[in-house]
Formats: C-alpha cells, sequence, structure tokens
C-alpha cells in the first residue's frame, strides 16, 4: 500500500538552512507535495513537484526529488521562527485521483 | 469568504451524543474532501465529493460517521454515538476538480469526546 514517512522532530538555528526530508513507497506517484500546519491552524501548501521533475525553488524554499530512490526533501533557506510549525509531506498518483496521502509530519523547531 | 472555512473550530461532547461538523468550501470549487488528524498521526483521508457524482466514502472508519454536500457546496460531517476515539481535529478541504490535486485546507475542526 501507499506509505508516506518522515522524521517527526528537526530542530535549527535561527539563520542555517533547514532540510525537511521524506519517503514515499507509490511508484506512481505524480505530485508530491509539501504543507505546513502552524499551532491551531490548518494545512498551508507551500509547494509541490511534479514526478518528471527532480528540483523546483520558489523563495527560499527548495524542493528536490529523487524518483528513483522515492525521497523528498524541502530545503528552507535562512529558517526564521516563523518557519516554526509541522510540516507534512504528501502525495498523490495525480490526475485522476484525489486522495492525498500524508506523512506524519516533521515539527521543525526554530532556536533564536 | 476566500478560503475554506469550518465551524466549530472546538467542539467537546460527551461520549454517546451525534455531532456535526460544517464546512464551506471555496467558492467555485467542485471537489471536498474531509480528512482527520489524530494527536501524532499523519492527515487520514475520510470522504471525498466531486460534483454531482457519488461521493467516495471508502476512508470512513464506522457506520456512524456519515457525510453529505448540499448543493454541490456547503458539506456536514456527522458522527453518531461519539466515542472518545473519534477525538481529533477534522480538516476540510476543496480544489477545483479531481485532477487539480491543490486542495486547500480550512482550519479545522477540534472535536473532543469526554
Amino acid at each position: 500500500g501507499e506509505d508516506v514517512e518522515q522524521s517527526l522532530f528537526l530542530s535549527v538555528r535561527e539563520g542555517d538552512s533547514s532540510v525537511i526530508n521524506c519517503t514515499y513507497t507509490d511508484s506512481s506517484s505524480t505530485y508530491l507535495y509539501w504543507y505546513k500546519q502552524e499551532p491551531g491552524a490548518g494545512l498551508q501548501l507551500l509547494t509541490y513537484i511534479f514526478s518528471n521533475m527532480d528540483m523546483k525553488q520558489d523563495q527560499r524554499l527548495t524542493v528536490l526529488l529523487n524518483k528513483k530512490d522515492k525521497h523528498l526533501s524541502l530545503r528552507i533557506a535562512d529558517t526564521q521562527t516563523g518557519d516554526s510549525a509541522i510540516y507534512f509531506c504528501a502525495e498523490s498518483t495525480g490526475a485522476g485521483s484525489y486522495q492525498l496521502t500524508f506523512g506524519k509530519g516533521t515539527k521543525l523547531s526554530v532556536i533564536p | 469568504g476566500a478560503g475554506v472555512s469550518q465551524s466549530p473550530s472546538n467542539k467537546v461532547t460527551e461520549k454517546g451524543k451525534d455531532v456535526e461538523l460544517r464546512c464551506d468550501p471555496i467558492s467555485g470549487h467542485t471537489a471536498l474532501y474531509w480528512y482527520r488528524q489524530s494527536l501524532g498521526q499523519g492527515l487520514e483521508f475520510l470522504i471525498y465529493f466531486q460534483g454531482n457524482s457519488a461521493p467516495d466514502k471508502s476512508g470512513l472508519p464506522s457506520d456512524r460517521f456519515s457525510a453529505e454536500r448540499t448543493g454541490g457546496s456547503v458539506s456536514t460531517l456527522t458522527i453518531q454515538r461519539t466515542q472518545q476515539e473519534d477525538s481529533a481535529v477534522y480538516l476540510c478541504a476543496s480544489s477545483l476538480g479531481p485532477s487539480r490535486d491543490q486542495a486547500f485546507f480550512g482550519q479545522g475542526t477540534r472535536l473532543t469526546v469526554v
């Protein structure tokens, strides 16, 4: 079955880069997503990548996809205290498939 | 409104009572999803609505759970005879359609069954 795995916790110092990793098992995954959940809030879509891409950059965010190893990462440059949140990796098999499979989330703590 | 709106934001109920959770999707979004987020767990898919098609209820954990979507817009998730294990955050999301997987989430309803 489908499975998405993430480490549960990550702690970084303000100004450093954060790298949050995710592995997935479904080789037919077409879309891969990163969501951010701040305390008491819903999920906010940060970025997504199609499986035919290996990198996507959006301001301080860089997504790397290694489709061969089924490994996805999110790099946050110059991490700020406002980046403290839970980050969820999710995948779907794209068109015609609407179910997102989520990891359990990585709690990022930014130390001032 | 501009985003997905859920109500109530918090609900405390006694075990055995029924609860209704409401979701107002983004205007024009034809797809609507319910997810459940239990403490320390990822998101669990519950049910999906797309336009006038029959909903996909494959994620509902038991027959105590049901959902409907009236007029292709507002959706209500009903949990009958609530149990303590139903305590979770229930998240609703909407998207433009089935092939547009960029779902936008509401802030969720935190349900606590005591």
